[in-house]
């Protein structure tokens, strides 16, 4: 069965860090991009960031609101994708999933894990 | 930057209706987008790729058409299952990807 599934998203205070972990099964992850899609509470999605496969070289781009704060990475020997996240900010409240997907569009979603940031 | 402009935020059918949502981009995408339906609490799921391509195991009351800036996702007669809201995404080698805002279609 193709899975992705998230974890590692909780309270955090504003400033702080945390590090999201997606577990893919299923699929040939190695030869996959994956993207971080972000949804903060009653409002749209928001794409957060994308690395390629290694085959590509591995290469990640960010939307602008998370540039120089969050950073994507993968490990292809675990099939996991991970996203580090510094200096967390309220806006940054959201449910975020781990997607599937290159110039077609996101065709696997992951469940999501929710990120709160709070004082 | 490219803006996503989707039309109406919300609609409201009965079921049986057609029912037709608009996507519209600041910018020519050629065909680079996509259509995802998302219910309550869940996880968005994919419907249609390059404008027009159906995702496997889709049913085949959803369509979408449209090229350069404008597109439209039809459901052609709107099942209960459907009612959900419903986002279009683009993807731009410069701006990567960007999602419209969302419409939301309910029962009327």
């Amino acid at each position: 069965e193709v899975q992705l599934v998230e974890s590692g998203g909780g309270l955090v205070k504003p400033g702080g860090s945390l590090r999201l972990s997606c577990a893919a099964s299923g699929f040939t992850f190695t030869n996959t991009w994956m993207s971080w899609v972000r949804q903060a509470p009653g409002k749209g999605l928001e794409w957060v960031g994308r690395i390629k496969s290694k085959i590509d070289g591995e290469t990640t781009e960010y939307a602008a609101p998370v540039k120089g704060r969050f950073t994507i990475s993968r490990d292809d020997s675990k099939n996991t994708l991970y996203l580090q996240m510094n200096s967390l900010e309220t806006e940054d409240t959201a449910m975020y999933y781990c997607v599937t997907g290159a110039y077609e569009g996101f065709d696997i979603w992951g469940q999501g894990t929710k990120v709160t940031i709070s004082s | 930057d490219i803006q996503m402009t989707q039309s109406p935020s919300t609609l409201s059918a009965s079921v049986g209706d057609r029912v037709t949502i608009t996507c519209r981009a600041s910018q020519s995408i050629s065909s680079w987008l996509a259509w995802y339906q998302q219910k309550p609490g869940k996880a968005p799921k994919f419907l249609i790729y390059k404008a027009s391509s159906l995702q496997s195991g889709v049913p085949s009351r959803f369509s979408g058409s449209g090229s350069g800036t404008e597109f439209t996702l039809t459901i052609s007669s709107l099942q209960p299952d459907d009612f959900a809201t419903y986002y279009c995404q683009q993807y731009n080698s410069g701006v990567m990807y960007i999602f419209g805002q969302g419409t939301k279609v309910e029962l009327k």
